[in-house]
């Protein structure tokens, strides 16, 4: 079985500021890594995916996060954020083999201020 | 291409009444998914399928049912709704590398 622990519930930081969304996995088989994002009432888009291959991943409205497999830790990064941003992100692992079910961390609200 | 289609958005049941939330989705994708999200938490695998046809348990089905007749369509059904079950659910479809997922149906229990 798999588990995600993303480590802050919530972030708050000034817009412009850079920002990183903190996650961690554990699974005893080898998983696909994904953030998704949910803006107030709608439901979740795919920010980003890590498959294989190099382990710094890019995704929509300049996001990126790095696949380290000693750490087991999947973090999110941006270098400068926008108002617009202010969300909830959720990391989530599925198996490589099988229905690819999602298990979801609890989500960390990032909240940009002025 | 509507993506993942979910009705009703809104819906308030009383307990012991029962309804089916619907899902379609145009994307011709073997797998879906129905989740549930609560306040603070994280999304919570209700039930899934690999096709037309193959259903079966996620983390929390108790209380849910579903059905899969075509590729398109992956109803959800509850029976004598519960307080429980107050809820954001979310349908998903799904390719091998990502998943899709609906606007979510917003269900109230009183």
């Amino acid at each position: 079985a798999q588990s995600v622990t993303q480590l802050d519930s919530q972030v708050p930081v000034f817009e412009e500021a850079p920002v990183e969304l903190r996650c961690n996995y554990s699974s005893s088989v080898s998983v696909y890594l994904f953030w998704y994002v949910q803006y107030p009432n709608q439901g979740l888009q795919l920010l980003l995916k890590y498959l294989s291959g190099s382990t710094l991943v890019k995704g929509i409205n300049g996001f990126e996060a790095e696949f380290n497999k000693s750490q087991t830790s999947f973090h999110l990064r941006k270098p400068s954020v926008h108002i617009s941003d202010t969300a909830e992100y959720f990391c989530a692992v599925s198996e490589w083999e099988g229905a690819q079910k999602l298990v979801f961390g609890q989500g960390t609200r990032l909240t940009i201020n002025p | 291409n509507a993506g993942v289609t979910q009705t009703p958005k809104f819906r308030i049941l009383k307990i012991g009444q029962s309804m089916t939330l619907q899902c379609t989705q145009d994307m011709n994708h073997n797998y879906m998914y129905w989740y549930r999200q609560d306040p603070g938490m994280g999304l919570k695998l209700i039930y899934y399928s690999v096709g037309a046809g193959i259903t079966d348990k996620g983390e929390v089905p108790n209380g849910y049912n579903v059905s899969r007749s075509t590729t398109e369509d992956f109803p959800l059904r509850l029976e004598l709704a519960a307080p429980s079950q107050t809820s954001v659910y979310f349908c998903a479809s799904g390719s091998l590398s990502a998943q899709y997922f609906g606007p979510g149906t917003r269900l109230t229990v009183t």
